[in-house]
Formats: C-alpha cells, sequence, structure tokens
C-alpha cells in the first residue's frame, strides 16, 4: 500500500537558520505530493503541492520539489522564523481517478527559538 | 468565509456515553473526511463520504458510524464512547475528481473519554 516515512521530529532551528525537512513516499504510478501545516490548536491547512515528477511546489518562502527517482519531497525554507513553528506533515495522494483517499506522514514538529 | 467548521471544540465524556460530532463545510465540496489525530501516529482516516448519499470506512471505522446529512453537513458519532477514543478529531471536506484534491480542515474537537 502507500505510505509516507517523515523524519523524526522535534526539530529545533534558531531563527534565520535553513530548514531541511524530509519526506520520503511509497507509491505506485505518480501520486500527488502535498505539505501540509498545523499551528497549535488549528487543524491542518495546505502549504505546498506537487502533481507529477520535477514539478516544484513553493509557499511562504517553503519550497519542496518531487523527485520520482529518489521517492522524496524534501520541504526546504531559507530562513526559517518564530512563526513558522508548528507541525508539518507530508502527504500523497494516489494517481487513480475518482475519489483519492490521502496518506498522511506522522508528522515532524518545528520549533524556531530567537 | 467560514470553510469547515466543526462543534464542538472541546468535549469531556464518560465511558459508555454516547455524541455526535458535527462538521459543516460552505464551499461546496462533494467529499468529507472523519480523522482522528494521535500522537505518534498522524493522521488516521476513520469514514469518508465520496459524494452526498454515500459513506466508506477508512482505516479505523471501529466505534464509529457517520452520516452525510446534505452535501454540507456530516457528522460522527461514538454510540458507546470508550477511552481509547481519547483523541483529535478533524473534519476536512475536498473536490471530488481529478488528480489533485487539496483537503480543507477544520480546527478539530478535543475529546476526552474518562
Amino acid at each position: 500500500g502507500n505510505s509516507v516515512t517523515q523524519m523524526e521530529g522535534p526539530v529545533t532551528l534558531s531563527e534565520e537558520a535553513f530548514l531541511t525537512i524530509n519526506c520520503t513516499y511509497t507509491a505506485t504510478g505518480y501520486p500527488s505530493l502535498f505539505w501540509y501545516v498545523q499551528y497549535p490548536g488549528e487543524g491542518l491547512q495546505l502549504l505546498l503541492k506537487a502533481t507529477k515528477a520535477d514539478d516544484k511546489g513553493s509557499n511562504k518562502g517553503f519550497e519542496a520539489t518531487y523527485r520520482k527517482e529518489t521517492t522524496s519531497f524534501h520541504l526546504e525554507k531559507g530562513s526559517v522564523q518564530v512563526s513558522d513553528s508548528a507541525v508539518y506533515f507530508c502527504a500523497l495522494s494516489p494517481p487513480s481517478g475518482g475519489y483519492q483517499k490521502v496518506t498522511f506522514g506522522t508528522g515532524t514538529k518545528l520549533q524556531v527559538i530567537p | 468565509n467560514a470553510g469547515v467548521t466543526q462543534t464542538p471544540k472541546f468535549q469531556v465524556l464518560k465511558t459508555g456515553q454516547s455524541m455526535t460530532l458535527q462538521c459543516a463545510q460552505d464551499m461546496n465540496h462533494n467529499s468529507m473526511y472523519w480523522y482522528r489525530q494521535d500522537p505518534g501516529m498522524g493522521l488516521r482516516l476513520i469514514y469518508y463520504s465520496a459524494s452526498e448519499g454515500t459513506t466508506d470506512k477508512g482505516e479505523v471505522p471501529n466505534g464509529y458510524n457517520v452520516s452525510r446529512l446534505n452535501k454540507r453537513e456530516f457528522s460522527l458519532r461514538l454510540e458507546s464512547a470508550a477511552p481509547s477514543q481519547t483523541s483529535v478529531y478533524f473534519c476536512a471536506s475536498s473536490e471530488a475528481g481529478g488528480f489533485f484534491q487539496p483537503q480543507h480542515f477544520g480546527d478539530g474537537t478535543r475529546l476526552s473519554i474518562l
């Protein structure tokens, strides 16, 4: 079946540091890939997406590139802020038509300190 | 522009009690979902409704029932609550069809079963 593996957290960084959160996946074909962010006390929000190999999703300074050869979708940001402290979830949606079930990773908590 | 609204936000129940979690979306989405979120386990799908009038089991349906009341509303019922159902419950919705289905989440219901 489909699966998503994320690096375990928590990840603690100083403000303005470079961020990488690793995500690898297992799926047949070409799934769509997502990063969601969950701020304390809130639901998940879509951060960025990529729907085919070599696509780069980007939003709010975050980027992730869909790498089919390494089955990865690592999240990066060049300079984190305290306001980026949250839990980040990698997810995939299979390529079949019709209803698509999304598979989520277990989440990586990011804490940014001033 | 409310998006996905869940009620209640918090609830404490005794073992054996029943309750219904309510969810409504105002984005005219066809598909709706119920997840539970537990520490270290990410999000697990309880039930989903691909379209109005249909419901299907997800990964962890035991102990729950759902009703897709209309296109906007999708409720989750615990008939006889158990301590193992202590969790944070999220409702989500998405458009149906196509390769890309970002999900929109509510802010969650924090449920404790004593």
